[in-house]
């Protein structure tokens, strides 16, 4: 079975900027997370989707936004880049949203900000 | 004060050696631990899941949770230089919400 795919794994923008990143979860699985990791805070929470719907979020400013699709496939999209964005960000997939449900990680996207 | 405390290290250990990491936590109702293994420029790997107080072992790994201490502990044995990798705690409540609250993780070396 296919992991957890993520696209791009690397991308470089300037301040200021936007990106959407892009995260295919594992086959069947319905609920899909986003954290983000930085040296400094370690992985940090930012949302969970489960069938098209935010079902709970971190606490990261309204510049953090995402969505997720039917096909359970979900985007994040950061508006106007700060250089403390620059992070690597990691997409989970569990197969439903439940607290206790195995979540699976993707390889990440390693985002930029210069 | 973060919800979930872990020593980041780095720790050394020779080939061979019992490896002990540890995590604290604040928040009682926490009732999943995990521990995640990342190696370089990889996304975490899921180690072991366990629920509540009690001991889980797992070939050369063995999780424990003290809950009355918030305390939970992943120890390794025989430790191999292909367990070198950063570890990460991890923890959930029991409110139906799917989100993980991580330590900072320890980065281990295992020598040969």
């Amino acid at each position: 079975k296919a992991g957890v795919t993520q696209t791009p794994r690397y991308l470089i923008k300037t301040r200021g900027q936007q990106v959407t990143l892009s995260c295919s979860p594992i086959s069947g699985h319905r609920s899909v997370s986003w954290y983000q990791q930085t040296p400094g805070q370690g992985l940090q929470f930012l949302f969970e989707y489960f069938s098209e719907t935010q079902r709970n979020k971190g606490n990261f400013p309204g510049r953090f936004s995402g969505r997720q699709f039917s096909n359970s496939r979900s985007e994040m999209n950061v508006s106007t880049l700060e250089l403390g964005d620059s992070a690597l960000y990691l997409c989970a997939s569990s197969f439903s949203a439940g607290d206790g449900e195995t979540q699976y990680f993707g390889p990440g996207t390693r985002l930029l900000v210069l | 004060q973060k919800e979930v405390e872990q020593d980041p290290g780095p720790l050394s250990v020779p080939e061979g050696a019992i490896v002990s990491l540890n995590c604290t936590y604040s928040n009682s109702a926490f009732q999943y631990f995990m521990w995640y293994r990342q190696y370089s420029r990889k996304g975490p790997e899921l180690l072991m899941y366990t629920y509540s107080s009690g001991n889980k072992e797992d070939g050369r790994f063995t999780a424990q949770v003290d809950k009355s201490s918030k305390y939970i502990s992943l120890f390794i044995r025989d430790s191999q230089p292909s367990d070198s990798a950063t570890y990460l705690c991890a923890m959930s409540r029991q409110t139906g919400a799917n989100s993980l609250f991580f330590g900072t993780g320890t980065r281990l070396t295992v020598i040969p």
